[in-house]
Parts: structure tokens; sequence; C-alpha cells
């Protein structure tokens, strides 16, 4: 079945405990992206990354960071966590934008909850 | 730059009722746009799109949309809705020359009642 796996779901954690959200998709799809999600904002892009060892900032990469070593993980790094920080995230993936000159649709996993005491 | 407005944050609406949620965009390059289903506790999942082509898009669930490009607005539209379209729904654009960047809209709660 194809999907986007993130773990964990749910996290409560402290103020600068480094933490890591991982994601692991199983489409061999190329694109990947980190979205935060709070009330009346909808989801913003914190980084993406277009293939293996390419990744670059969204809207609001502050505080966080990536890493693309493999094409299938995009993991989620908050080195010191704050209070801000608290969300809902979803990874997602699709294929190459440069797949059929069509924009391909994105898929996301189903979130992880953190909270940030 | 693109953002996106969906201009109801929350719509209650009763069971086999039709129901509209209003969504616009502002782009100064042409986009390709979407509509996301989010049920709860779950990510989010894709409704419909419009890439070219027929300005009315048929999506799933008997969902469809009206892209009109010169209200700049994708409204989404469903004649009859069931308790299980309960939901929170996203708009979404992206522009075509930026590959799969999606910027959303702030979401729109629907509230099914029996």
């Amino acid at each position: 079945e194809a999907q986007v796996t993130q773990n964990p779901r749910y996290l409560i954690t402290v103020t600068g405990k480094k933490l890591t959200v991982t994601c692991s998709q199983n489409m061999n799809h190329e694109y990947m992206s980190w979205y935060r999600q709070d009330p009346g904002l909808g989801l913003r892009q914190i980084y993406y990354s277009m293939n293996v060892e390419v990744t670059d900032k969204g809207d609001v990469p502050e505080g966080y960071k990536v890493s693309r070593k493999e094409k299938r993980n995009f993991p989620l790094i908050l080195e010191s966590p704050s209070p801000n920080q608290t969300s809902l995230y979803f990874c997602a993936s699709s294929l190459s934008q440069q797949s059929a000159g069509n924009n391909q649709p994105q898929h996301f996993g189903d979130g992880t909850r953190l909270s940030i005491l | 730059a693109q953002s996106v407005t969906q201009l109801d944050s929350q719509v209650p609406v009763f069971e086999e009722a039709p129901v509209e949620l209003r969504c616009n965009y502002s782009s100064s390059v042409s986009v390709y746009l979407f509509w996301y289903v989010q049920y709860p506790n779950q990510g989010l999942q894709l409704l419909l799109k419009y890439l070219s082509g027929s300005t009315l898009v048929k999506g799933i669930n008997g969902f469809e949309a009206e892209f009109n490009k010169s209200q700049t607005s994708f409204h989404l539209r469903k004649p009859s809705v069931h308790i299980s379209d309960t939901a929170e729904y996203f708009c979404a654009v992206s522009a075509k020359a930026a590959g799969n960047k999606l910027t959303f809209g702030g979401g729109t709660r629907v509230l099914v009642k029996p």
C-alpha cells in the first residue's frame, strides 16, 4: 500500500530537549516536504527536498533542520524545541515536478502532534 | 508569491443540504488549484485539482469546484452532504513555475448536522 509514515504520532516533551520526527515514503517519490498546521493558518511549509541531498527552506524554517540521505526518508529535527513549535506536523511526498509536465498531487502522512512544555 | 483566503472558517449545514466553500487566491503567475479534505485525526486527502482545460472540475465523494480566473476564485460545492462529510477542507495553490510547493488557505471546518 502506498503511504507516507510519520513517527511518533504524538509527543509531549520539554523545552530544549532535542527531538526528531521521522518520515518515510514507499512510493519512490523524489519530492518530500514538511508542513506545520496551526488553527486559522492552514498548513505552512517548513522545509522541502527535491531529491537526495537536496533540501531548501520553506516559509517557516526557523528552529528546524532536515536531512535527506536516502530517497525514502526525510526526518525533521528540532535541535532545541520551544513552546511556539507546539503544532501538528505533516510530511508529504510527490513525484518530481519535472515528470509528465503536470503538477503531481502530494500524498500526506497522518500527522504528528507535538506539545512542547 | 501566492496567497489563499478561505472566507469561512466554519460552515454548519444540515444533512442532504447543499454546501459551498469559498476560496479566493492571489498570484502574479499562473497557478494550479487544489482542494484537500482532512478527516479527524488523519492527514490530508486530495479531493480535486484544476490544472488546465475545463473550469468545472469534478472530484471524489460528489464534490466539484469551479475555477473563475477573472474573480480568482475556486469555490467548492456539493449538492447534498452526508454526515460523513464532516471534516476540515483546505484550498491550496501551486505556482506553475514553482514546482510542488503548495500554499494553503486557513481551512474551513464543515459540520454536518442530522
